[in-house]
């Protein structure tokens, strides 16, 4: 198995530019969670989804971020329009089904995002 | 609100033991530990479950007190590819299991020949 694939891994964009950032779970596993890590605010979640349905998007700091889950291999965290605050490294990670709850989550390499 | 990690940083020598702490003010369902070098991804350790119960393997060990509402991560005979970044992962859920984690403030750990 490939693991959780996440690109690219590092973006550099200009201020209000929109940016997506992309994930590929490990096959089987039917959640799927979007982080965020800075030096300030330790790794936060940002949203998750159970079987391609966002469950919880509390963490979604504003309208210019989204996140998609088109199907159970793919899914998408976009932000428009990007701004300097923005700047962190953004990790996917997914899990097996609730029931298997001897494994934990596994993580993607992340994107490390700048945004000047 | 996030878990609160102690010690935030410790420094050991080759042999050395370490303690990390982890205390949430929310009811738990399961506690997970990971660990995150310089770079790089966190990694899964290992998961602990509510009714008190302890795992290991190797030199790494965990215990889980519920009613206390934390978890401690025990390393024993550090090595010095112990270094890194510890994360604990709280799951709360009145309701039972969400797979929802909200990780800790990290410690910082660093094993020195």
């Amino acid at each position: 198995d490939a693991g959780v694939i996440q690109s690219p891994r590092h973006e550099v964009t200009e201020m209000g530019q929109e940016v997506t950032l992309r994930c590929k779970p490990i096959s089987g596993h039917d959640y799927l969670f979007w982080y965020r890590q800075t030096m300030m605010r330790g790794l936060e979640l940002l949203i998750y989804f159970n079987n391609n349905v966002p469950i919880d998007d509390s963490g979604m700091p504003e309208d210019r971020f989204s996140a998609k889950m088109p199907n159970a291999s793919f899914s998408t965290l976009k932000i428009q329009p990007s701004e300097p605050r923005d700047s962190a490294v953004y990790f996917c990670a997914s899990s097996p089904p609730r029931l298997n709850r001897n494994y934990g989550y596994t993580f993607g390499s992340g994107t490390r995002l700048t945004v000047v | 609100q996030q878990p609160v990690q102690s010690p935030q940083a410790v420094i050991l020598r080759e042999g050395e033991d370490a303690v990390i702490n982890c205390s949430s003010s929310k009811a738990l369902y399961s506690v997970h530990w990971y660990r995150q070098k310089h770079g790089e991804a966190p990694v899964f350790l290992m998961i602990l479950l509510k009714g008190g119960e302890q795992k290991g393997h190797d030199k790494i060990s965990a215990s889980f007190n519920e009613k206390k509402q934390q978890s401690s991560l025990y390393l024993t005979a550090s090595q010095l590819s112990y270094s890194g970044t510890y994360f604990c992962g709280t799951e709360s859920s009145p309701g039972g299991a969400t797979n929802k984690l909200i990780f800790g403030t990290g410690t910082l750990l660093a094993v020195q020949p």
